[in-house]
């Protein structure tokens, strides 16, 4: 069993929708959780950072943690045809940075807002 | 303001041949990394240096070698190509480690096929 699922889609929803993005995982000392943003041919992007259990907003984009259902979602409002991207979820035990700070990654899920 | 280039992007290789990606990161971090991303499989990591002088395995750094040249570069070589080394390969790098985050800054990647 791979420590972080996420559902690869693809993922195809109108322009305008409200896209919800999971990932799963099983090691519970994961604090750090990550979502990065990779568009087709480029390296992923940062897009949103949470430090333990909680929600955080920026702009059309909340990030939610459930860490006792060890479940992380990344909400998009109004999805625009330029949120159409893969959309990786990560996490670590802690700060990343070194040789015991791993960062995993989930598979990412395709999304494709049309217009 | 270029942050993490590597080079080539594009590469063919025959099985045994040998070749360095090179990678050089110009936001004078501390830490960098060589992943590689497979379908299926997410984002690996290959090697990483978390500072000048240091160099550390990933998860999957066999037929693999790296050098820290300086600050800003940090290559990746395949001593002898094989067809499972077809893969895309992304450099990264970031700052030290802070209890508000690390975030990791992605190249744009360089697509690998060994024949």
């Amino acid at each position: 069993q791979k420590e972080v699922e996420q559902d690869p889609g693809p993922l195809s929803v109108p322009e305008g929708a409200i896209v919800s993005l999971n990932c799963t995982y099983s090691n519970s000392a994961f604090q750090y959780f990550m979502w990065y943003r990779q568009y087709s041919r480029k390296g992923p992007e940062l897009l949103m950072y949470t430090y333990s259990s909680g929600n955080k907003e920026d702009g059309r984009f909340t990030a939610q943690v459930d860490k006792s259902s060890k479940y992380i979602s990344l909400f998009i409002r109004d999805s625009q045809p330029s949120d159409s991207a893969t959309y990786l979820c990560a996490m670590s035990a802690n700060v990343y940075g070194g040789a015991t700070n791993k960062l995993i990654f989930g598979t990412g899920t395709l999304l494709a807002v049309q217009p | 303001n270029a942050g993490v280039t590597q080079t080539p992007k594009f590469q063919v290789l025959k099985t045994g041949q040998s070749m360095t990606l090179q990678c050089a990161q110009d936001m004078n971090h501390n830490s960098m990394y060589w992943y590689r991303q497979d379908p299926g499989m997410g984002l690996r990591l290959i090697y990483y240096s978390a500072s000048e002088g240091t160099t550390d395995k990933g998860e999957v750094p066999n037929g693999y070698n790296v050098s820290r040249l300086n600050k800003r570069e940090f290559s990746l070589r395949l001593e002898s190509a094989a067809p499972s080394q077809t893969s895309v390969y992304f450099c990264a790098s970031s700052d030290r480690p802070r209890s508000s985050g690390n975030t990791i800054y992605f190249g744009e990647g360089s697509w690998l096929t060994v024949v």
